[in-house]
């Protein structure tokens, strides 16, 4: 099964900056998704990114996907109290399994 | 749509004692999962269903069981609840069908205690 693993741990910044976290992970994979879980709250979708995509945008996030290096990232521009949550990424070998690890613990102080 | 729906929202349980978590989606998804997140941790996959009828086992399925009798419905039961059994369970559900459809839609959880 695929497991991404998140890095760093937790991240503090405050509002306005841009937050990047990382995720890699070890076998081939059709896609990669990114998931955001807010305090007691379960996982919300934010974007999926196929094997065949270098990079991809929604609003104010930017995900890249290397796949030689079997990584990618995840970037948040002008980040917002309102961003303060936990994220996960999700190596999708195109099963519907999804594999998720301790993810990035983000908090945005105004 | 109600989307992915989960009863209770808290329980808890003394030592032994079973219970049904429920889980209910809407939205005509094929595929219905379930984790456990503990304090601090990520999700760790219990139990999965690729379909009416059809279940497997994911990381930590001991002490769960599972069925899926209708598109719809993917109930958890414990069988005999032990304190580390105390966690956070989301129910999952995606349309399924290939790696273009694996977008996972979560439940709001079921926060249980094991006294």
């Amino acid at each position: 099964s695929q497991q991404g693993e998140e890095d760093p741990q937790a991240l503090s910044i405050q509002e306005g900056e841009n937050a990047t976290m990382n995720c890699s992970y070890k076998t081939s994979i059709n896609n990669l998704q990114w998931y955001r879980q807010n305090s007691g709250r379960g996982l919300v979708h934010l974007i999926l990114i196929r094997s065949n995509e270098r990079e991809k945008h929604s609003g104010r996030l930017r995900v890249t996907l290397d796949t030689s290096k079997k990584s990618s990232s995840l970037l948040i521009t002008a980040s917002r109290a309102a961003d303060t949550a936990s994220y996960f990424c999700a190596p999708s070998g195109g099963y519907n399994k999804l594999i998720f690890g301790a993810g990035t613990r983000l908090a945005v102080h105004p | 749509n109600a989307g992915v729906t989960q009863t209770p929202k808290f329980q808890v349980l003394k030592t032994g004692q079973s219970m049904t978590l429920q889980c209910a989606q809407d939205m005509n998804h094929e595929y219905m999962s379930w984790y456990r997140q503990d304090p601090g941790m990520g999700l760790r996959l219990i139990h999965y269903s690729v379909g009416a009828g059809i279940t497997d086992q994911g990381e930590v399925p001991n002490g769960y069981n599972v069925s899926r009798s209708t598109t719809e419905d993917f109930p958890l039961r414990l069988l005999s609840a032990a304190p580390s059994q105390t966690s956070v369970y989301f129910c999952a559900s995606s349309l399924g069908g290939g790696p273009d459809y694996n977008e996972q839609f979560f439940g709001p959880g079921t926060r249980l205690t094991v006294l």
